[in-house]
C-alpha cells in the first residue's frame, strides 16, 4: 500500500517571500503521479501542480514548482512570491498508475503573514 | 467553481441512523470518487464509481455503499451510522477513457458535506 507522508504541520510565511513544503511517499510502483492541493477555509479541494513520474522535468505552475526526487521518493513544492491568497491547508497527494484512488498526506497549514 | 456540486452542505444525524449524500459530477465527466476527511487530517478514499459500477474501494466497512446514475451523479449512503462518521465527505468527478486505462485528467471537487453524527 502507498504511504504520504508531510512532516511539518503548519508553516508560516511573510508576504512576497518563498516557502517550501515537504511530501515523501512510499510505493513499489514505477508509474505514478503525484499532486499538491490546495485547500482553502472554503473546504474545496484545488489542484495546484501535477508531476508525472516518468518525467524528469520538475512541474511548474506560476509561482508554484515542484523539486520532484523519485529516487529518494520525495515531493516538495515551492511557493515563490507568497500572497495573502495563499494561506490554505495544502495536501500532497499520491495515485497509481491504475489511476482510481488518490492518497493524500495529512496536509500542511500554510499562514501567509501581510 | 468546479461544477460539481454536493448536497447537503451541513447534515446532522443521530448514532445508528441512515444518510445519504449526493453528488452531482461535471459535464462530461464519468467518474466519481468518494472521500472522506475526519478533521484536522488528509482526505481517505472510500471507493470510486466508473460508468454505474464501483471501480476500486479503500478500506471502508461494508455499511459505506454507493451508486452511480445514468447521468454520472452519485450518492454515498452510509448505515448504522456511528460517532466516528463524522467527517467532510468530498467527492471528486473525473474523466477516463476506459476502467483499466490510466486517468490522465485533473479530478473536480466539490465543496463536500459536513457530516455530523451525535
Amino acid at each position: 500500500a502507498q504511504t504520504v507522508t508531510q512532516s511539518q504541520p503548519e508553516m508560516s510565511v511573510q508576504e512576497a517571500e518563498t516557502v517550501t513544503l515537504s511530501c515523501t511517499y512510499d510505493t513499489s510502483e514505477n508509474n505514478y503521479y503525484l499532486f499538491w492541493y490546495k485547500q482553502p477555509p472554503s473546504r474545496q479541494m484545488i489542484l495546484v501542480i501535477r508531476q508525472e513520474a516518468y518525467k524528469q522535468q520538475n512541474a511548474t505552475e506560476n509561482r508554484f514548482s515542484v523539486n520532484f526526487q523519485k529516487a529518494a521518493k520525495s515531493f516538495s513544492l515551492k511557493i515563490s512570491d507568497s500572497q495573502l491568497g495563499d494561506t490554505a491547508m495544502y495536501f500532497c497527494a499520491f495515485d497509481g498508475a491504475a489511476g482510481n484512488k488518490l492518497t493524500f498526506g495529512g496536509g500542511t497549514r500554510v499562514l501567509v503573514k501581510p | 467553481e468546479t461544477g460539481v456540486t454536493q448536497s447537503p452542505t451541513h447534515l446532522i444525524k443521530t448514532r445508528g441512523q441512515q444518510v445519504t449524500l449526493r453528488c452531482s459530477s461535471q459535464s462530461g465527466h464519468n467518474t466519481v470518487s468518494w472521500y472522506q476527511q475526519a478533521l484536522g487530517q488528509g482526505p481517505q478514499f472510500i471507493f470510486q464509481y466508473y460508468r454505474e459500477e464501483e471501480n476500486g474501494r479503500g478500506n471502508f466497512p461494508p455499511r459505506f455503499s454507493g451508486l452511480q446514475f445514468p447521468n454520472y451523479s452519485s450518492e454515498l449512503n452510509v448505515n448504522a451510522l456511528e460517532l466516528d462518521d463524522s467527517a467532510l465527505y468530498l467527492c471528486a468527478s473525473s474523466y477516463r477513457q476506459g476502467r483499466f486505462l490510466p486517468l490522465n485528467t485533473e479530478a473536480f471537487f466539490g465543496q463536500g458535506t459536513r457530516l455530523t453524527v451525535v
